[in-house]
């Protein structure tokens, strides 16, 4: 059973760093074709794809917010660690954790979600 | 990056009606599409993949149909259970992964 769950602060203040853990059971991000990514959704708006990071340790982020962010993974933990610099007010969403899979290591797309954790931007 | 466009944005519909929805990618994805149901407070949950496929568990009544740059999603007769917000995303290539920005189906 695949399961993931996020974790983190629900409040950050403007300008600091936010640090999310995705912990995951039910499969290994040590196999092949596997992947984590990290996916946000602000409040009543559309979901926003953030970084994904694969079993090779490849990782990929969004265009517009790569200078901001960094994934890792510690495959002994089952866990991935998204950090996200110099936050604001825009950033409060829900962040989402969400698992890839495809044995021909193709672009992915999302078959199980955590259920998400909202983190809130304010001074 | 591949933009991603679904009309219509809000669609009300009654129990049993066939509903579409459509999607556009502002350049070919091939069939490299999925799709999301997505219930309030609620994690997105895949109903489609490789713009035809049922995910496993998903009721028969959706499908999904398209290649290139367009697609839709069609319920052949709504549920109350399928009352949510319905995403596309394209996965042509690796990054960036886009969504569209949601049709929400509501109560006539």
């Amino acid at each position: 059973q695949v399961t993931l769950r996020e974790s983190g602060p629900a409040l950050v203040k403007p300008t600091q760093t936010l640090t999310l853990t995705c912990t995951f059971s039910g499969f290994s991000l040590s196999t092949s074709g596997m992947c984590v990514s990290w996916i946000r959704q602000p409040p009543g708006k559309a979901l926003e794809w953030l970084a994904l990071i694969d079993w090779d340790d490849d990782k990929y982020y969004s265009t517009s917010l790569k200078t901001r962010l960094t994934i890792s993974k510690d495959t002994s933990k089952n866990q991935v660690v998204l950090t996200m610099t110099n936050m604001d007010p825009v950033d409060t969403a829900t962040y989402y954790c969400a698992r890839s899979y495809d044995p021909h290591a193709r672009p992915p797309f999302f078959d199980y979600w955590g259920q998400g954790t909202l983190v809130t931007v304010s001074s | 990056d591949i933009q991603m466009t679904q009309s219509p944005s809000t669609l009300s519909a009654s129990v049993g009606d066939r509903v579409t929805i459509t999607c556009r990618a502002s350049q070919s994805i091939s069939s490299w599409l999925a799709w999301y149901q997505q219930k309030p407070g609620k994690a997105p949950k895949l109903l489609i993949y490789k713009a035809s496929s049922l995910e496993s568990g998903v009721p028969s009544r959706f499908s999904g149909s398209g290649s290139g740059t367009e697609f839709t999603l069609t319920i052949s007769s709504l549920q109350p259970d399928d009352f949510a917000t319905y995403y596309c995303q394209q996965y042509n290539s690796y990054s960036p992964f886009t969504f569209g920005p949601g049709t929400k189906v509501d109560i006539k």
